[in-house]
């Protein structure tokens, strides 16, 4: 069964460090989406993105976030100087459509640790 | 604005009970979609079920059921004859757009 697959599972980071988290979203999906869980909290939206741009992205997604699809398959988020707070599970997610858009297929998730 | 709430923090039931999981949303979409999804401890998060805003009709499967009522926003999730192995955390979520905003979840624990 097709998945969608995330890595690091886990990554620890100073404080201040760049972290790029990586999604391998399933292949003939064409929606792309970013979420995060801090710990023991709801699931909430960051971004989504299409046709090789963003098409909506929270109130969280700031200047220190940006996602790329560097080539046909890898969907990434990057943090450009990590702070505590962005401690959390970021789920990757992929979906097949917008008029329909189906349950969205979610990562095993990355976990990042600011200390 | 969109908005998902799911009242309930915790439910505790003893296995073989019924459980029922209240979820009421917000939504300026006339168009839109709702889901269940099941956290277990392990992290992962689970797709349950998906019903668009066109179709009210009850869904059943297995000992999952979902009442979607459009009148009152909510689209609640009943568990029959629960089980140990339904302890999670379940989230209620709506999407218009590009968007899909989840509730707060409700934690569900069943004893045996």
């Amino acid at each position: 069964e097709p998945e969608v697959t995330q890595t690091p599972s886990h990554q620890v980071t100073q404080m201040g460090q760049e972290v790029i988290l990586r999604c391998v979203p399933i292949s003939n999906h064409l929606y792309f989406y970013w979420y995060r869980q801090i710990l023991g909290q709801k699931v909430e939206f960051l971004v989504s993105f299409y046709n090789n741009e963003i098409s909506e992205k929270s109130e969280i997604f700031d200047d220190q976030f940006s996602v790329e699809r560097p080539d046909g398959s890898n969907f990434t988020l990057k943090i450009r100087s990590t702070k505590l707070e962005d401690s959390a599970m970021y789920f990757c997610a992929s979906s097949e459509g917008r008029v329909a858009p189906g349950e969205l297929f979610f990562g095993e998730g990355s976990r990042l640790t600011v200390l | 604005a969109q908005k998902v709430t799911q009242a309930q923090t915790e439910i505790s039931v003893v296995e073989k009970e019924d459980v029922t999981l209240d979820c009421v949303y917000e939504t300026r979409d006339t168009t839109y979609y709702l889901f269940w999804y099941k956290q277990p401890p392990s992290g992962e998060l689970v797709f349950l079920i998906r019903r668009n805003s066109f179709d009210e009709q009850n869904e059943i499967s297995g000992r999952y059921s979902w009442n979607f009522q459009k009148s009152t926003s909510s689209f609640n999730f009943t568990i029959t004859a629960s089980q140990v192995v339904d302890s999670a955390v379940y989230f209620c979520a709506h999407t218009g757009g590009f968007k899909t905003i989840f509730g707060a979840g409700t934690r569900l624990f069943v004893k045996a």
